[in-house]
This record gives structure tokens, C-alpha cells and sequence, in this order.
């Protein structure tokens, strides 16, 4: 089974602040993929990665970075935080030839 | 762009009655694959079942769906449903370069009671 962890789990963050997200996966996956989950949204895709140095924007990218420092690690930064960023936050992998998403245990981010 | 269209909202049912969820979608691209993700309460998605065959019955853990491009549906069933079925369920589409993971549906929450 693929194992992807996030890591907060938990985090409150204030407006303006910098919040960062961590993803590792140890399944050698070459993409990983940021969504976040809003109830009335769905799973929205925010930013992917082909492998390692490479980002690219999804589908709401505005207000988030992303850093892939290595084929394990995905990194979600929030520069600057608003209360809109408030959602749960999840990090998935995937193999090349394969299309199936597995994904992390969430991370749950509240700004105030 | 790609999209995803699934029963709205909140589906209930009482415990051995038969689950239907729909699940139609749009896309510029011939081959697409469609899943099911499952999602319990304070767990992440895990993937229920896919397909990429056309008219070919997909069946995983008691559900079953078939893919028609004919209509673009993809509609998720199960006979009898159980308690451990509450859960909240995705519809999604492969976009079109694979590794630019998937588009998703709404979802839709399924309450099963005794």
C-alpha cells in the first residue's frame, strides 16, 4: 500500500502569516498533487509536481506556492495567509503509467 | 475544461435497500479512466473502483459501476447497502496528460441508518 503523510495534521495560522505544508511519500511515485477540500467544493486541485524541481499550477493556484525538493517530498506554502485558505488540505501521489491517486491523511489548517 | 457532475448533496437510505449514485462528465479527451473514490468520516479518499472500458461492468467490495461514453455516465451502485457504506463518495476523470491528476465531482454523502 502507498503511504503518503502530511505533516501538521493541525495547524492555526493568523492572517498574514506564512503557514507551510509537508507531504512524504515513500512509494517512488514521480507526480504529487495539493488539493484542498471545502464542503460545497470538493477536492480542488491547487498545484502538481512532475518529480523532483518541478511545479506546476492546478486549478486554484492563487495564494499558494509549491516546492518539490525531492522525488519523497512535496512541500504547499502559503505566504501569506487569509481566512479564505481555511480548508483541509490534501496531499496525494501517483505513479507515471498508473492514474490512480493516493492520498495523505489531510491536513486540517484554520486562519484566524 | 473538464468537469464532473454527481448527485447532489445528501443521499439517506435505510440499511438493505439498493444505493444508486450518479455520476456523468465532460471531457475533450476519447479515453478517459473513471473512479470512485470512498471517503469515511476523519479518513482521506481511497480509491472504491475505476474503469477505462467502455460498457464494462467494474465491480469492487459489493459496488459496481459501467462506464458508457456513449452518455458520459458513470453512475455507482450496490444492491443492498450497509451501515459501513455512510460515507462520503467522488466521482472523477482523468484529465488529459494522466499526470495532471484528476478532476473531481462535488461528491455526495451517503447516510445509511438501521
Amino acid at each position: 500500500e502507498a503511504a503518503v503523510t502530511q505533516s501538521p495534521r493541525n495547524k492555526v495560522a493568523v492572517t498574514g502569516g506564512k503557514v507551510t505544508l509537508s507531504c512524504n511519500q515513500t512509494n517512488n511515485h514521480n507526480n504529487m498533487y495539493w488539493y484542498r477540500q471545502d464542503t460545497g467544493h470538493g477536492l480542488r486541485l491547487i498545484h502538481y509536481s512532475y518529480g523532483a524541481g518541478s511545479t506546476e499550477k492546478g486549478d486554484i493556484p492563487d495564494g499558494y506556492k509549491a516546492s518539490r525538493p525531492s522525488q519523497e517530498n512535496f512541500s504547499l506554502i502559503l505566504e501569506l495567509a487569509t481566512p479564505s485558505q481555511t480548508s483541509v488540505y490534501f496531499c496525494a501521489s501517483g505513479a507515471i503509467s498508473g492514474n490512480t491517486l493516493y492520498f495523505g491523511e489531510g491536513s486540517r489548517l484554520i486562519v484566524v | 475544461g473538464d468537469s464532473v457532475t454527481q448527485t447532489e448533496g445528501l443521499v439517506t437510505l435505510t440499511e438493505g435497500l439498493p444505493v444508486m449514485l450518479n455520476c456523468t462528465y465532460q471531457t475533450i479527451y476519447s479515453n478517459p479512466f473513471l473512479f470512485w473514490y470512498v471517503q469515511h468520516l476523519n479518513e482521506s479518499p481511497r480509491l472504491l473502483l475505476k474503469s477505462f472500458t467502455d460498457n464494462k461492468r467494474t465491480e469492487h467490495q459489493g459496488f459496481h459501476a459501467t462506464l458508457h461514453k456513449s452518455s458520459s455516465s458513470f453512475h455507482l451502485q450496490k444492491s443492498s447497502a450497509q451501515l459501513s457504506d455512510s460515507a462520503l463518495y467522488y466521482c472523477a476523470l482523468t484529465r488529459n496528460n494522466y499526470a495532471q491528476g484528476l478532476t473531481f465531482g462535488l461528491g455526495t454523502r451517503v447516510s445509511v441508518f438501521p
